[in-house]
């Protein structure tokens, strides 16, 4: 059992819809991440928020838009994907930004791209 | 350029040991987590080390020598849950950080 949940957990989405995805942390964390994870490749760190300001997006598509409502909050929203965005996205939460402190992961969302 | 690597799949018996390996060339080192992942669930924290030598905790055990840039877990009698995804994750300079691709472990009776 974690801090941080994820929903859906399965998401099977068209090309053409938009969709969110979304993370809640409840363990009083002040950064949280997304993260991409396909098949046995690294984890791909999407962005990251520290105290609510995005500190880091690495050179996502556009079509991946995150929000940030406040430090328990994480959406992930999706718009005309592309059949190579199916994959496990991940949302974390750690107590400060920066790579230095241990994250905490939720479940995940399994996205499929038709 | 940043880069590690790790095995991509080991297999062992239960009750024995096990070391997967963990090597890497990132801009500068600020510390290395070891994170397990069962199959369709979250990773979850393993290990932490930032000076060289042998951290043990209980049946898992990680080391680390900077100066080679390896790292290592070991895990002692195996338990078939153990069967699980083992990422390892080096921390840069900058605090940024960099992630392997993972070692599946596949535990046999």
């Amino acid at each position: 059992e974690t801090g941080v949940t994820q929903t859906p957990r399965h998401l099977v989405m068209g090309m053409t819809n938009k969709k969110s995805l979304k993370c809640e942390q409840h363990l009083g964390h002040n950064a949280m991440y997304w993260y991409k994870q396909s098949a046995k490749k690294p984890l791909e760190l999407m962005f990251v928020y520290n105290f609510k300001e995005q500190t880091e997006n690495n050179s996502v598509p556009s079509r991946f838009s995150p929000e940030c409502p406040n430090s328990s909050h994480l959406f992930l929203h999706l718009h005309t994907l592309q059949p190579e965005d199916s994959a496990l996205y991940l949302c974390a939460s750690s107590q400060e930004g920066g790579g230095a402190g241990e994250q905490y992961f939720g479940p995940g969302t399994r996205l499929t791209v038709t | 350029g940043q880069n590690i690597d790790q095995p991509t799949e080991m297999t062992a018996t239960e009750g024995a040991i096990v070391q997967i390996n963990c090597t890497y060339q990132t801009s500068g080192f600020n510390g290395l987590f070891w994170y397990q992942q069962h199959a369709g669930e979250a990773p979850t924290f393993l290990s932490y080390n930032v000076l060289d030598g042998l951290e043990e905790k209980g049946r898992f055990s990680s080391f680390l020598s900077r100066s080679k840039g390896y790292s290592y877990l070991l895990l002692k009698e195996l338990q078939m849950k153990d069967s699980a995804s083992y990422l390892c994750a080096v921390i840069e300079s900058n605090y940024q950080l960099i992630w392997g691709a993972g070692t599946k472990l596949i535990i046999k009776p």
